[in-house]
């Protein structure tokens, strides 16, 4: 069965960076898109980008551009996002989901099918 | 970017009833790649609406979707009392940022 199983929560300081990762199983890693998103507490979701895992090529919600990497291991079929310059509103609980599906070269626009279970990052002075 | 609004953003009703729900996009979504997920308290959102209408494996055909263009509705025909939560709109179209909009939360009245 198709699994999302995320690292655990964290607690940092202010200007800190953060790494997650989020590990696939249960389906071949490199045919579908991972996608982050996550919720401050007691917020709406919020979309922050997603990666190919085939080839690695990265898309982000502009507010995240420059302080958000995602990068992903094709051997452990595990992706990994790096958030920078942390700040007290990215409290918040960040998930990993799978989302496009490619092909043969062609990608397809898929919804957000499954979720890992979140992954709370607590930013505090 | 496009922006999904919500409507309302609680809805109090019985079990029992009908709820309707709506998201109004600023653009039209290409497609119709308009998905809705659910979300109870402590847990991830699950996925339970695709391409507009389509319901996801396991989902009971109490919940339905329609809609196209900029205007969408997830339709729940008799609320039951696991149904009451969180509801997230979401285009996944081909141009990110895929948004969410912000929620319509239904409760038990």
């Amino acid at each position: 069965q198709v699994q999302l199983v995320q690292s655990g929560a964290e607690v940092k300081k202010p200007g800190a960076s953060v790494t997650l990762s989020c590990k696939a199983s249960g389906y071949t890693f490199t045919t579908f898109y991972i996608h982050w998103v996550r919720q401050a507490p007691g917020q709406g979701l919020e979309w922050m980008g997603m990666i190919n895992p085939s080839g690695g090529s990265t898309r982000f919600a502009q507010r995240f551009q420059g302080r958000v990497a995602l990068t992903r291991d094709t051997s452990t079929s595990t992706v990994y996002m790096d958030l920078n310059n942390l700040r007290s509103d990215d409290t918040a609980v960040y998930y990993c989901a799978r989302g496009f599906y490619c092909s043969g070269g062609s990608c397809y626009a898929r919804p957000l099918d499954y979720w890992g279970q979140g992954t709370l990052i607590t930013v505090s002075s | 970017e496009i922006v999904l609004t919500q409507s309302p953003d609680t809805l109090s009703l019985s079990p029992g009833e009908r709820a309707t729900l709506s998201c109004r996009a600023s653009q039209s979504v290409s497609s119709n790649y308009l998905a809705w997920y659910q979300q109870k308290p402590g847990q991830a959102p699950k996925f339970i609406i695709y391409a507009a209408s389509s319901r996801a494996t396991g989902i009971p055909d109490r919940f339905s979707g329609s809609g196209s263009g900029t205007d969408f509705t997830l339709t729940i025909s008799r609320l039951e009392p696991e149904d009451f939560a969180v509801y997230y709109c979401q285009h996944y179209g081909t141009s990110p940022p895929y948004t969410f909009g912000q929620g319509t939360k239904v409760e038990i009245k």
